[in-house]
């Protein structure tokens, strides 16, 4: 079946570092592939999506760009904030039943000191 | 504002006891879904309904049932057959159905559910 690898964390960097979570994924035909962030004791919040190969989705400072020859959806920031400390999952839409529903990476969690 | 709207945040349940976990979307959504959050885990996909009075079984369905009597609501039971209930309970809705693949879920903020 279809499944989503991110890498494990947490992933610790200093305010206004680089950063990059990598998530890859295993998928027949051409699924949609979307990243949410979850703040502590919230629900999931939509970051960006992706519904092509080689289409870039980007919000908030945040970028991913769907890479198919590797499968790949690797999100990007050029300078975290304290506020980005959170856990983002990488997620896959994918069919049961002749219905749309998402696979989920186990998530990373980001960790941003002042 | 339009959402999704879970109730309680935090629930206790005593061993062999049912409890009932509260969905309820006013976004006009026609798809509905629960998931389990355990830590390390990622989410699991429990339960889902595309449209009034249908519903499929997820990766972990055992030990839970569900409803969809109305287009806003979908209820979650967790059953006494769940042996470790103990989670993270997510609900989430989207306009997701047959071909559409692209629509996001939105999500609600949780339901934290431990055993007594």
């Amino acid at each position: 079946g279809d499944s989503v690898t991110q890498m494990e964390g947490p992933v610790t960097l200093s305010e206004e570092a680089f950063l990059t979570i990598n998530c890859t994924y295993t998928a027949t035909g051409y699924p949609s592939l979307f990243w949410y962030v979850q703040y502590p004791g919230e629900g999931l919040q939509l970051l960006l999506k992706a519904t092509k190969a080689d289409d870039k989705g980007s919000n908030k400072g945040f970028e991913a760009t769907y890479r198919k020859e590797t499968t790949s959806f690797h999100l990007e920031k050029g300078s975290v904030q304290v506020s980005d400390s959170a856990v983002y999952f990488c997620a896959l839409s994918d069919r049961r039943s002749g219905y749309s529903t998402l696979t989920f990476g186990k998530g990373t969690m980001l960790l941003v000191s002042p | 504002d339009g959402g999704i709207t879970q109730s309680p945040k935090y629930l206790f349940r005593k061993e062999g006891q049912n409890v009932t976990l509260s969905c309820e979307q006013n976004l006009n959504h026609d798809a509905m879904y629960w998931y389990r959050q355990d830590p390390g885990q990622g989410l699991r996909l429990i339960y889902y309904s595309q449209i009034v009075n249908d519903f499929q079984k997820g990766d972990i369905a055992e030990g839970y049932s569900v409803s969809r009597e109305k287009k806003e609501s979908f209820p979650l039971t967790v059953t006494s057959a769940q042996k470790n209930p103990t989670a993270f309970y997510l609900c989430a809705s989207n306009n997701a159905g047959g071909a559409i693949s692209n629509q996001p879920q939105h999500f609600g903020d949780g339901t934290r559910l431990s055993i007594l």
